[in-house]
């Protein structure tokens, strides 16, 4: 498989599961990233993992629990989320910060009820 | 801090006819330009960006922007579209990355729904 894959590719929750959302990219870049994607707002940069370092935590609530174990593989730990936390969660990775060309897998709708 | 604006939220065209996708944006350090564009239920794919050099930057698809430095702007070209160009467009822009331990995150635009018509 190539470029960068998401799971699941829809996820239904109640406000007291425990899930995870998985990204994996296939193209040996050292960046990982997590995007918020709302309905009319901008995409909200949650997380940046760089050479499995977390460097950006975008004051997510502690609800959202990242997990980087290799430069390869983003987790998105999800606990007693709440209904506003209904989005399209996008994983997506780069060689390296600074100007460089970010690679988008194609998201997890998820839907808190 | 950066931030972009992206001043149609929906652009419906033609097939066949010119469109202009404008964005504008606001920093008080020098920045990287970017374009991206979402097709339904997938991620989002660079179309173009500018990093330095030439002001005119071309892209995938037939696509091109010209950096504005005096007015702030991106603004996404193309001279004839098709239906396939429908989407979503998205104006993005970042630091340079050395400025007080910056790592050029970017910051998007709200984006710009393209609705080509037959």
């Amino acid at each position: 498989e190539t470029g960068v894959t998401q799971t699941p590719r829809h996820l239904v929750m109640g406000m007291t599961n425990k899930k995870s959302l998985k990204c994996e990219q296939h193209l040996g870049h050292n960046a990982m990233y997590w995007y918020k994607q709302s309905a009319k707002k901008p995409l909200e940069l949650m997380f940046v993992y760089n050479f499995k370092e977390q460097t950006e935590n975008n004051s997510v609530p502690s609800r959202f629990s990242p997990e980087c174990p290799n430069s390869s593989h983003l987790f998105l730990h999800l606990h007693t989320l709440q209904p506003e936390d209904s989005a399209l969660y996008l994983c997506a990775s780069s060689q390296d910060l600074v100007g460089e060309t970010q690679y988008f897998g194609p998201g997890t709708r998820l839907l808190v009820l | 801090a950066q931030s972009v604006t992206q001043l149609d939220s929906q652009v419906p065209v033609f097939e066949e006819a010119p469109v202009e996708l404008r964005c504008n944006y606001s920093s008080s350090v020098s920045v990287y330009l970017f374009w991206y564009v979402q097709y339904p239920n997938q991620g989002l794919q660079l179309l173009l960006k500018y990093l330095s050099g030439s002001t005119l930057v071309k892209g995938i698809n037939g696509f091109e922007a010209e950096f504005n430095k005096s007015q702030t702007s991106f603004h996404l070209r193309k001279p004839s579209v098709h239906i396939s160009d429908t989407a979503e467009y998205f104006c993005a822009v970042s630091d340079r990355g050395n400025y007080g331990g910056s790592q050029g995150n970017l910051i998007f635009g709200k984006g710009t729904k393209l609705s080509v018509k037959p």
